[in-house]
C-alpha cells in the first residue's frame, strides 16, 4: 500500500444497523493513524488518534482498532443513529513524511 | 479560544487575478496546514509549516505561495487564479507536528 485507502466509499445503512469501514495505509515508518468526522457543511473534527500495534479507542458508540504490522484501521459504529451520518476520514502520518496522508473517505448516511 | 479562523468564507474570482486566504489560529499550535477538497477526491494537502519561518509543499502546491511570519498565521495566496482552483479550502493546525488537526470553517472559492 503506496497511498491511504478507504473502503467502501459510501455506505447506507438503516437506523439501529451496526457497521464498519476500513483504512488501509503504509505500514513502514508508521507514526500515527487519526480518524476524523466530517458532518455536511460543517469542518472535519478530530475523532481518535491510534499510535500503538493492537490498539482500541472508543468513544461513545463508535469504536476503532489498529493493526499496524498489515497496515489497517478499522471504524465500527454500533447501532446507527441518523446523527452519525458523516464522512469518515483516516489519515495517516509516517515519520519520514512529517505530515498527514488523507485517505477519500466513507461516506455514511442513516435512514430513520 | 477562537480556535481556527479563516476568511473570507466564500469569494469569487476571475481568471488571472490574485488574492490571499487569510488563517489564524489561537492556540499557540507549531503546524499548520493548507488543504483543497474537490468533490470525490478528499483532502489534497497543498502547503505546511512546521513552525514559523519554516514552510514546505504538499500533494498539490503548484499556483500557491506560503508564509508563516507568525506562529499564529499561515495565509496561502493564489498568484494568478485558474478555474481549476475553484475548491473549498481548509486551514488546520496542531499543537505538534504529528498530532490530530484542527480544521478551520473553510473558504469556498469560484473562479470564473
Amino acid at each position: 500500500i503506496l497511498n491511504v485507502e478507504q473502503s467502501p466509499q459510501s455506505l447506507h445503512v438503516q437506523e439501529g444497523d451496526s457497521t464498519n469501514f476500513t483504512c488501509s495505509f503504509p505500514s513502514s515508518n508508521f507514526y500515527a493513524l487519526h480518524w476524523y468526522r466530517w458532518e455536511t457543511a460543517k469542518s472535519p473534527e478530530a475523532l481518535f488518534v491510534m499510535t500503538l500495534n493492537g490498539d482500541e479507542k472508543k468513544k461513545g458508540r463508535i469504536s476503532a482498532t489498529l493493526n499496524t504490522k498489515e497496515g489497517y484501521s478499522y471504524l465500527y459504529i454500533k447501532g446507527s443513529q441518523p446523527e452519525d451520518s458523516a464522512t469518515y476520514l483516516c489519515a495517516s502520518i509516517n515519520t519520514n513524511a512529517g505530515k498527514s496522508t488523507f485517505g477519500d473517505g466513507t461516506t455514511l448516511t442513516v435512514k430513520p | 479560544n477562537a480556535g481556527v479562523t479563516q476568511t473570507p468564507k466564500f469569494q469569487v474570482l476571475k481568471t488571472g487575478q490574485s488574492m490571499t486566504l487569510q488563517c489564524a489560529q489561537d492556540m499557540n499550535h507549531e503546524y499548520m496546514s493548507w488543504y483543497r477538497q474537490d468533490p470525490g477526491m478528499g483532502l489534497r494537502l497543498i502547503h505546511y509549516s512546521v513552525g514559523a519561518g519554516i514552510t514546505d509543499q504538499g500533494e498539490v502546491p503548484n499556483g500557491y505561495n506560503v508564509s508563516r511570519s507568525t506562529t499564529e498565521d499561515f495565509p496561502l495566496r493564489l498568484l494568478s487564479a485558474a478555474p481549476s482552483q475553484t475548491s473549498v479550502y481548509f486551514c488546520a493546525s496542531s499543537y505538534r507536528v504529528l498530532g490530530e488537526q484542527y480544521f478551520g470553517p473553510g473558504t469556498r472559492l469560484t473562479v470564473t
